[in-house]
């Protein structure tokens, strides 16, 4: 398959951790991307890679990878994390393709 | 500081034509692609296209194929993607992004919102 697959919400208790989700065969040979996008603003890259965070992204936001599911965690989350969260990696033409995004409510 | 600019809102009707752009800075344009992601209204991300403005070569997503046009002039740092006939269902927003040396996608434009409606 070349999809991705998110669960459409997950929330969590504030300053508790949170694993968000990702699922898809390309992922056995690809690292997955993770945007943050709050309402009514650009994506904004948080995690790229094995783990790697772009700059002024705080360290709170780790990524890791197992078989074909990757996870975004966030460990301590905040008020400002509530946010969709989109994971992207490629198809099997190795084209770039989106997950279907996962809505974070912090409580 | 790096950025992607893009133009304005646009209103169209069915069946016009229209032309996005989307601005680079503070960066060599011709070193990184740019990709377009359409938005629709309260909907997720999906990636359309992208481009290499060192040369031009484009690579569609199969569902975009056909539909739209994406095109780069590296003289004035500027990509752009074209439609020549508008549906209703092409309203929606639209961003450019900067790739990374693989698929991630590290600087975003902020977005142009695209209406399309008789």
């Amino acid at each position: 398959s070349s999809e991705l697959t998110q669960d459409p919400a997950v929330s969590v208790a504030l300053g508790q951790t949170v694993r968000i989700t990702c699922q898809g065969d390309s992922l056995r040979s690809y690292y997955a991307s993770w945007y943050q996008q709050k309402p009514g603003q650009a994506p904004v890259l948080v995690i790229y890679g094995k783990n790697n965070r772009p700059s002024g992204i705080p360290d709170r936001f780790s990524g890791s990878s197992s078989g074909n599911t990757a996870s975004l965690t966030i460990t301590g989350a905040q008020a400002e994390d509530e946010a969709d969260y989109y994971c992207n990696s490629r198809d099997s033409s190795g084209n770039p393709i989106f997950g279907g995004g996962t809505k974070l409510t912090v409580l | 500081e790096v950025q992607l600019v893009q133009s304005g809102a646009e209103v169209k009707k069915p069946g016009e034509s229209l032309r996005i752009s989307c601005k680079g800075s503070g960066y060599s344009f011709t070193s990184y692609w740019i990709s377009w992601v359409r938005q629709m209204p309260g909907k997720g991300l999906e990636w359309m296209g992208r481009i290499d403005p060192s040369d031009s070569y484009t690579n569609y997503s199969p569902s975009f194929q056909g539909h739209v046009t994406i095109s780069a002039d590296k003289s004035i740092s500027t990509a752009y993607l074209q439609w020549s006939s508008l549906k209703a269902s092409d309203t929606a927003m639209y961003y450019c992004a900067r790739h990374m040396a693989d698929t991630a996608m590290v600087t975003w434009g902020q977005g142009t919102l695209v209406t399309v409606s008789s």
